[in-house]
């Protein structure tokens, strides 16, 4: 069963503009959630993460929301840069047990 | 610093043949995983390992997959014999500890069996 789920397989933006990519998750045991991106022929890349007790972590143009209430959790990449263009992964865990990620978003953004 | 390395990147098969893979995780990284990833899916644990022991692998099809990691640092995932299902990326992934959730990917091996 898809416990994590990313419902736009991809997202195109301008660059400049803000990108917001999205996850649902169904486990209110998950606790802890992180984003990882990945390019073509490499593995993904850890990105940001968010522990269930914040509802928001912020590094440089990447910031996580957390709604726990809704069990979701949001990206925001401002400003993008075509340098962003990449498959987006959100994941989850319960304490420290396995990761269990969603199926991705290819996000590209146009000079 | 060196970061994960997996080998061979590509590699293709004919059904029913057996076929290899091989990691070599962060110097430090105790804790090893190895994933499968379908086409237009997210990364599917398969075994992760705690130095030398698996501590969960109850995601791995015994029948035909098997993994080791012999001396707790480099590790084999095998499969025998592959079925056509098996076309996927295989990664690598470690991390300095089981406390630690962010994990560090190599950049895997694609699979395909004809």
């Amino acid at each position: 069963d898809q416990q994590v789920k990313q419902n736009s397989p991809s997202l195109s933006v301008q660059e400049g503009r803000i990108s917001i990519l999205n996850c649902d998750y169904t486990n209110s045991m998950f606790d802890y959630f992180l984003w990882y991106k990945k390019y073509p022929a490499e593995g993904p890349t850890f990105l940001i993460s968010i522990s269930s007790i914040k509802d928001k972590n912020e590094d440089g143009r990447f910031t996580v929301f957390l709604n726990k209430s809704a069990k979701h959790l949001s990206l925001h990449i401002v400003p993008s840069q075509p340098g962003d263009s990449a498959v987006y992964f959100c994941a989850a865990s319960a304490g420290y047990n396995d990761m269990r990620f969603g199926a991705g978003t290819r996000l590209t953004v146009k000079p | 610093e060196a970061g994960v390395v997996q080998s061979p990147r590509y590699k293709i098969i004919e059904k029913k043949q057996p076929v290899a893979f091989w990691c070599n995780p962060i110097s430090g990284h105790n804790t090893l995983y190895w994933y499968r990833q379908n086409l237009g899916q997210g990364p599917e644990l398969l075994i992760r390992y705690e130095n030398e022991e698996a501590v969960d692998d109850s995601q791995l099809p015994k029948d035909r997959f098997s993994a080791e990691r012999l001396k707790g640092v480099d590790s084999t995932l095998k499969i025998q014999p592959a079925e056509l299902g098996d076309s996927a990326v295989y990664l690598c992934a470690s991390s300095y500890s089981p406390l630690v959730n962010e994990q560090y990917f190599g950049p895997g091996t694609r699979l395909t069996v004809t």
